[in-house]
Formats: C-alpha cells, structure tokens, sequence
C-alpha cells in the first residue's frame, strides 16, 4: 500500500523559512517522479513544484520559482521542501503526491 | 497557463438520483483529464483517469467522458458514502498540472 507521510509545517512569520519532509513507503520510491501540491484556505488545489526520480529534472510553478526548493533523498525515501521568504499567501494545505496517490498533507501557516 | 472550470460547486441531490459534474479547459487537453474524490479529513482517491477509465477499486456507478476541452464525471445512483468534495485534474501541461476548483456534493 502507498504511504505518503508529510511533516514539518506549522507557524512561521513572513520571510522566514521551512522545510517539509515527506516519508514515502509501499512502491520503489527511487523509481518515481514526485510532487508537491497545495491547497490555500478556501481555495482550490495548485501544483507547487515536481522533481524526477533521479532528480534531473525538477519544475516550479511561477508564484515559487527562486523561494522554493525540491529535492529527494532516494536512500531515504523522502521528498523534501525547502521554502524560503515566507509570504502570507504561502498559507496552505501542502500534500506531497505521488500520482495518483497523495498524503494526508501539512499546514503551513505564514503569519506575524 | 491551462485553467479548469469545473461546474457546480455545491450540488445536493437525492439517494439514487443521477449526478453529473462538469470541468471545461481553457484549451484542449487531449482527454488527460483525472477525477478525485475527497472525504473530509482523508487524501484525495483517484476516481477516473485519462477521461473515462475507472480507476482500480472504483465503484461501477462512476463514469467519465469528454474530449477537447469538456469533461464530465457522472454518479449514476447516489450512494450515501458519495458525499464528498470532486475534482478534477488536467496533466496535458505536465509538469505544470492544474485543478478544478471543486464540486461540494452532498445528500438531499
């Protein structure tokens, strides 16, 4: 079964920094692509940013581009977020996914 | 950018009743267009994927169809456990993916 376990959210004031981690476990982690993929209060779904499995190819929406970073550790079986420069619209539900499956996701909360 | 309109976003209806959802695409998506259902609190499930196919473990009851840049997800009978928020997801501009914004359906 596909497990998808995000962690690393919570409260952080604008232009500081997070970092999510996302624990995959029930398929051969190595092999896929992987996402993240928010969901502001209230809002609907937006991708965030997309990385290969070997980590060759990586892809950002615009609104993250230059504050966001996507990477993997295989050996591990986790896909991290780095988010820098915090911004109140950065508040989000944010779910790591391997599609077609998702985690349950993290929030992040950008507020002073 | 490819933007989703999906239509409604609230529908109540009866137990057995025959609902259908909609997601209009700015431009053509070539059928790579999912459905997901997601319960309050729990992960989204894939529904439908690539317009019409019934993803594993789906009930029967759902189907999709579509081309271009119209889509449609149908519950052929209500079932209770159905109350869920739907979505849809456009993948022709993988890696760039977007969303629909969401139909809230809910029992009469």
């Amino acid at each position: 079964e596909v497990q998808l376990v995000e962690s690393g959210g919570g409260l952080v004031q604008p232009g500081r920094s997070l970092k999510l981690s996302c624990l995959a476990s029930g398929f051969t982690f190595s092999n896929y692509g992987m996402n993240w993929i928010r969901q502001a209060p209230g809002k609907g779904l937006e991708w965030v940013a997309s990385i290969s499995s070997s980590s060759s190819y990586i892809y950002y929406a615009d609104t993250v581009k230059g504050r966001f970073t996507i990477s993997r550790d295989n050996a591990k079986n986790t896909l991290y977020l780095q988010m820098t420069s915090l911004r109140s619209e950065d508040t989000a539900l944010y779910y790591c996914a391997h599609l077609p499956y998702w985690g349950q996701g993290v929030m992040v909360t950008v507020s002073s | 950018d490819i933007q989703m309109t999906q239509s409604p976003s609230f529908l109540s209806a009866s137990v057995g009743e025959r609902v259908t959802l909609s997601c209009k695409a700015s431009q053509n998506i070539n059928k790579y267009l999912d459905w997901y259902q997601q319960k309050l609190g729990e992960a989204p499930k894939l529904l439908i994927y690539n317009t019409n196919n019934l993803h594993t473990g789906i009930p029967s009851r759902f189907s999709g169809s579509g081309s271009g840049t119209d889509y449609t997800l149908t519950i052929s009978s209500l079932q209770p456990e159905d109350v869920a928020t739907y979505f849809c997801l456009q993948r022709n501009s993988w890696p760039a993916l977007t969303f629909g914004s969401g139909t809230k359906l809910e029992i009469k």
